[in-house]
């Protein structure tokens, strides 16, 4: 079975500063997905940034990018230039096969609460 | 466009009762899926609906039990409520395009604690 893994239950950044949460998983498959999804204390969760995992360039979305390394099962967001708004639950997430056949469900992390201070 | 809707956003149930959570998805979105937040299990997937079939199932107790409607509206249904049902109920779609990207849209949640 699939896990994911977020070794880091809270992380705190001043703003303008970059912060890197990490993120491990563990498949046996090699076609999947993976992503970070924030929540913010209104606690309705957005997509922040998707990676596929057949693709080896690195996901960027704006100040936030991730480190995709498929051989070490790892895959960090790192949000530069931190912002009060960026406080919030952050959660890492894997879902097998990409085919819409399949279903969407997706296996979360226990997240990682960040808080911004000014 | 609207954003998906979760009703009720709060409840409270004793032990032994059952409650129905509803969620009306982003119009166009025909695959519903559920899942129970809480702070000591994280989130986990309860099951997805897609076009009135349960299409994928989490590893929860036959209490739990859901269901989809025409119109791609879902609802889930716990019966005989215990105290670790106390939850964050998370509804989320996708459509066959965000569906094939992954990405789910979320719903506020429907925060359900029983006493």
């Amino acid at each position: 079975a699939q896990t994911v893994t977020q070794s880091q239950p809270e992380m705190s950044v001043q703003e303008a500063e970059t912060v890197t949460l990490s993120c491990t998983y563990d498949t046996s498959e090699s076609d999947y997905y993976l992503f970070w999804y924030k929540q913010p204390p209104s606690r309705q969760m957005i997509l922040v940034i998707r990676q596929e995992a057949y693709k080896q360039q690195n996901a960027t979305e704006n100040r936030f990018s991730v480190n995709f390394q498929k051989a070490a099962k790892s895959f960090s967001l790192k949000i530069s230039d931190s912002q009060l708004g960026d406080a919030a639950m952050y959660f890492c997430a894997y879902r097998r096969d990409p085919s819409n056949q399949a279903g969407t469900a997706l296996i979360f992390g226990k997240g990682t609460t960040l808080s911004v201070s000014s | 466009k609207a954003g998906v809707t979760q009703t009720p956003r709060y409840l409270i149930k004793t032990r032994g009762q059952q409650v129905t959570l509803s969620c009306s998805p982003i119009s166009g979105h025909r695959s519903v899926s559920w899942y129970q937040q809480t702070p000591g299990q994280g989130l986990q997937f309860l099951f997805e609906y897609f076009s009135e079939t349960q299409r994928n199932k989490g590893n929860f107790p036959g209490r739990f039990s859901g269901r989809q409607f025409s119109n791609s509206r879902s609802e889930m249904n716990v019966s005989t409520l215990e105290l670790g049902d106390s939850a964050l109920y998370l509804c989320a779609s996708s459509s066959r395009t965000s569906g094939n990207t992954g990405e789910l849209f979320f719903g506020e949640g429907s925060r359900l604690t029983v006493l």
